[in-house]
């Protein structure tokens, strides 16, 4: 089977740095990759991670460890509007993409 | 260039009814994917068309059904609602079926 373990809810005020870290368990390996959604909103895409190292996309990173089966993202300089669910995902051969439960973060002022 | 839409944004139904939902992708993509998201959670695969053939079919029961056009738009059709339908549903278009999936806005169905 295949499963992905995320926190629930982070927090954090703007400016800082926050990390979401992601750990699973596929059965086959294609890729890590990252969701934002903003309530109600459609999941948008941030990024993904195929290798192993850093991922860097402006305010947004993402890291892949294939031998831990662990990703994060980290987001800097946060901002109001970076407030929204974080989903990471895995797909399997078939390209079905598999989700965790999502982490709420909170950006306060 | 336009990205996944889907119609209708919400949607009302009863139990027993059904309901169809649509989905065009970016034009270009020839994959279409549907996710089931009920609040609090991740999205759930429900089926993923490639071609306009079934690749994939996930945990779902037999009242839920789907089809894609020549076009390569898609139908997600179900039977007998019950009210644990009630959810967002997600449609995402790639190029092909293993290529990143960007996702539309859903339809919010909500079953009484």
């Amino acid at each position: 089977g295949q499963s992905l373990e995320q926190p629930s809810e982070v927090t954090a005020v703007e400016g800082a740095i926050v990390q979401i870290n992601c750990t699973y368990q596929t059965s086959g390996f294609y890729g890590l990759s990252w969701y934002q959604q903003h309530d109600g909103g459609a999941p948008t895409f941030l990024s993904y991670n195929a290798l192993d190292g850093l991922e860097e996309t402006g305010r947004f990173s993402s890291f892949l460890s294939r031998s831990d089966s662990y990703g994060y993202l980290l987001l800097q300089e946060l901002q109001m509007k970076d407030s929204a669910s974080y989903f990471c995902a895995v797909p399997n051969q078939g390209g079905k993409l598999i989700f965790g439960q999502g982490t709420e973060l909170s950006v306060k002022p | 260039d336009a990205g996944v839409t889907q119609s209708p944004t919400h949607l009302i139904k009863t139990r027993g009814q059904h309901v169809t939902l649509r989905c065009s992708p970016i034009s270009g993509h020839k994959s279409v994917s549907w996710y089931q998201q009920v609040l609090g959670q991740g999205p759930q695969f429900i089926f993923q068309y490639y071609e306009k053939e079934e690749r994939g079919r996930g945990n779902f029961p037999d009242r839920f059904s789907a089809r894609q056009f020549p076009n390569y738009s898609s139908e997600l059709n179900v039977n007998a609602l019950l009210l644990g339908d009630s959810a967002l549903y997600l449609c995402a278009s790639s190029q092909a079926a293993q290529e990143t999936q960007y996702f539309g806005p859903g339809t919010r169905l909500l079953v009484l």
